[in-house]
């Protein structure tokens, strides 16, 4: 079956280390997109990339990085620079960047300690 | 700049019918697209308007109109499992300088008995 695939579901870490999140599609997309999502909050984005090789800064990108190494996948790595990185964060990819809708991961539940 | 505007709580009752408004301020508009998220879950794709007028989808219709920046989603014969947050969120052109895909805040609507 085609899909997104974001792993694992479930992270904890400690305070002050990098932690990287794993998105991975075959749905053949060339768009892919990293949100946050907080309690009672909408999703904002984090970092897109519309191809390989490529990504642009969403409107919190500050203390995140990713890379586009792949067509298939864009690891998000949550730095230790991130003030406040306990959140869930939401994977997704579309066709283009244009008009097409956007297909979700099940999402990665991150927990600082 | 973007911004979207959605109520931050609705309840309604089951087999009733409601509407879940949403306004948008964009530079550029490249479509407006409706999900349903439950708690702990990714968001699922329910509607996309990029033409004024209704779309219809079973028990789901979204409406646009574009020279107001507003859209709703009506939910008929509402059922229990309809108790989510519904997200809107309008698509920018590519290279406009505007976030690719930005979401509101989400509706949470409680269905009751």
């Amino acid at each position: 079956d085609g899909g997104i695939t974001q792993s694992p579901k479930y992270l904890f870490r400690k305070e002050g280390q990098n932690v990287t999140l794993s998105c991975e599609q075959n749905l053949n997309h060339d768009a892919m997109y990293w949100y946050r999502q907080d309690p009672g909050q909408g999703l904002r984005l984090i970092y897109y990339s519309q191809i390989v090789n490529d990504f642009q800064k969403g409107d919190i990108a500050e203390g995140y990085s990713v890379s586009r190494e792949k067509k298939e996948s864009f690891p998000l790595t949550v730095t230790s620079a991130q003030k406040n990185p306990t959140a869930f964060y939401l994977c997704a990819s579309s066709i283009g960047s244009t008009v097409s809708r956007a297909f979700f991961g099940q999402g990665t539940r991150l927990t600082v300690v | 700049g973007q911004n979207i505007d959605q109520p931050t709580e609705m309840t309604a009752t089951e087999g009733a019918i409601v509407q879940i408004n949403c306004t948008y301020q964009t530079s550029g508009f490249n479509g407006l697209f409706w999900y349903q998220q439950h708690a702990g879950e990714a968001p699922t794709f329910l509607s996309y308007n990029v033409l004024d007028g209704l779309e219809e989808k079973g028990r789901f219709s979204s409406f646009l109109s574009r020279s107001k920046g507003y859209s709703y989603l009506l939910l008929k014969e509402l059922q229990m499992k309809d108790s989510a947050s519904y997200l809107c969120a309008v698509r920018a052109p590519p290279n406009s300088g505007n976030t690719p895909l930005v979401f509101g805040k989400g509706t949470r609507l409680s269905v009751i008995a």
